[in-house]
């Protein structure tokens, strides 16, 4: 079955390490998006691909970087330049075409730990 | 900036009663308008999408969505839940100038006996 798989589900680190988080697709999807989810707070957009080897900021980049450099793979690194890392991250794939035959798929997450 | 609004982050309700789930996004010529749901440590369902025509959506587990562009609202309804109904739901929008998704806060539906 063709889905989205983010690994780990959960993932401890220290305050100070970069950690690197992945999202893996086999739908044949040219776009990727990673989402920012905080309680009380819905999801917020940290970075999006379109097309291999290119990729934009969303509303909350700052400390965070990605690549993209298979269209299957898009791995987010939280850095520790993120001043609030802890939170349910969320990678999402969309079809080609527009989004009237494309909506958002997403994995089921990975929720990382800072301490 | 396109942006939803989901003026309730928690709704409690008993089983087999109706439920209604507001989302009022801000208005624009042309906007898509979805609803997703999240169980939890999940990720989120894809539950209705209005793209055009009828205003009234029908989607998967017996949800409906009616789209009213002088309210701009788009309000998830289903006229009696289960217990398997409690979730967290998200309204996003789609604006004609935008190429991506904006989600609202959520709402935490939870359904008891």
């Amino acid at each position: 079955d063709g889905g989205i798989t983010q690994s780990p589900k959960y993932l401890f680190r220290k305050e100070g390490q970069n950690v690197t988080l992945s999202c893996e697709q086999n739908l044949n999807h040219d776009a990727m998006y990673w989402y920012r989810q905080d309680p009380g707070q819905g999801l917020r957009l940290i970075y999006y691909s379109q097309i291999v080897n290119d990729f934009q900021k969303g509303d909350i980049a700052e400390g965070y970087s990605v690549s993209r450099e298979k269209k299957e793979s898009f791995p987010l690194t939280v850095t520790s330049a993120q001043k609030n890392p802890t939170a349910f991250y969320l990678c999402a794939s969309r079809g080609p075409g527009g989004w009237q035959n494309s909506p958002l798929h997403f994995g089921n997450g990975t929720r990382l730990t800072v301490t | 900036a396109q942006s939803v609004t989901q003026l309730d982050s928690q709704v409690p309700v008993f089983e087999e009663a109706p439920v209604e789930l507001r989302c009022n996004y801000s208005s624009s010529v042309s906007v898509y308008l979805f609803w997703y749901v999240q169980y939890p440590n999940q990720g989120l369902q894809l539950l209705l999408k209005y793209l055009s025509g009828s205003t009234l959506v029908k989607g998967i587990n017996g949800f409906e969505a009616e789209f009213n562009k002088s309210q701009t609202s788009f309000h998830l309804r289903k006229p009696s839940v289960h217990i398997s109904d409690t979730a967290e739901y998200f309204c996003a929008v789609k604006d004609s100038g935008y190429s991506t998704l904006t989600f609202g806060k959520g709402t935490m539906l939870l359904v008891s006996p």
